[in-house]
């Protein structure tokens, strides 16, 4: 079945470093990919998504392009701040279906 | 933009009790709506999809007696979580997908659980 994997954390970087979080998912078909955030107490917030090949993603300074060829979605972000501390969700919905199936989360936590 | 709203926020009972949730889609329609659990430190597990008028199609393994849903209206859906026991504690998140809208699904704030 339809699926997602992004790299474990907790990722750790300090204010101004470069973000990249991997992600790469197995489906079949051309499914819409997406980056959720999700803040301390909160529920999921969308940051960003790309719903065909080679679209790129973009918001708040994050970037993720859809790559076919790897099946791949890396978020990236080239200056990363304390306020991005933050659980990111990689997440794939199939064109024939309504549910998103989400990765495992990676907790990033960024010091002053 | 859209905005989803969970009630409660946080809720503590006690073992054997039942208890509510609601989901509401604020400005917009919602004809599905979608409800996800969430343990500590793991990522969300559809629970079930609830389509307006209709019942709702559980995931495998979700036991439908057990977590009633209902989507009475274009705006809101509940979850009920019956006979509460300490291991139904959880951080449930509830989404919805607009009525004629694209298929982005907006997310709540989610609803933590706490059965004593």
């Amino acid at each position: 079945g339809d699926s997602v994997t992004q790299m474990e954390g907790p990722v750790t970087l300090s204010e101004e470093a470069f973000l990249t979080i991997n992600c790469t998912y197995t489906a079949t078909g051309y499914p819409s990919l997406f980056w959720y955030v999700q803040y301390p107490g909160e529920g999921l917030q969308l940051l960003l998504k790309a719903t065909k090949a080679d679209d790129k993603g973009s918001n708040k300074g994050f970037e993720a392009t859809y790559r076919k060829e790897t099946t791949s979605f890396h978020l990236e972000k080239g200056s990363v701040q304390v306020s991005d501390s933050a659980v990111y969700f990689c997440a794939l919905k199939a064109s024939s279906a309504s549910k998103i199936i989400f990765g495992s989360g990676t907790r990033l936590s960024i010091r002053p | 933009g859209a905005v989803v709203s969970q009630h409660p926020s946080r809720v503590i009972c006690k073992s054997g009790t039942s208890v509510k949730i609601e989901c509401r889609s604020l400005d917009f329609q919602a004809t599905t709506m979608f409800w996800y659990r969430q343990f500590p430190k793991q990522s969300l597990m559809l629970m079930a999809t609830s389509n307006e008028g209709s019942k709702a199609t559980y995931e495998q393994g979700v036991e439908k007696d057990k977590f009633l849903i209902n989507h009475a209206s274009l705006t809101l859906s509940t979850l009920t979580v019956t006979s509460a026991h300490p291991e139904d504690s959880s951080f449930y998140i509830c989404s919805a997908r607009e009525r004629g809208g694209t298929d982005t699904q907006y997310f709540g704030p989610g609803t933590r659980l706490t059965v004593l």
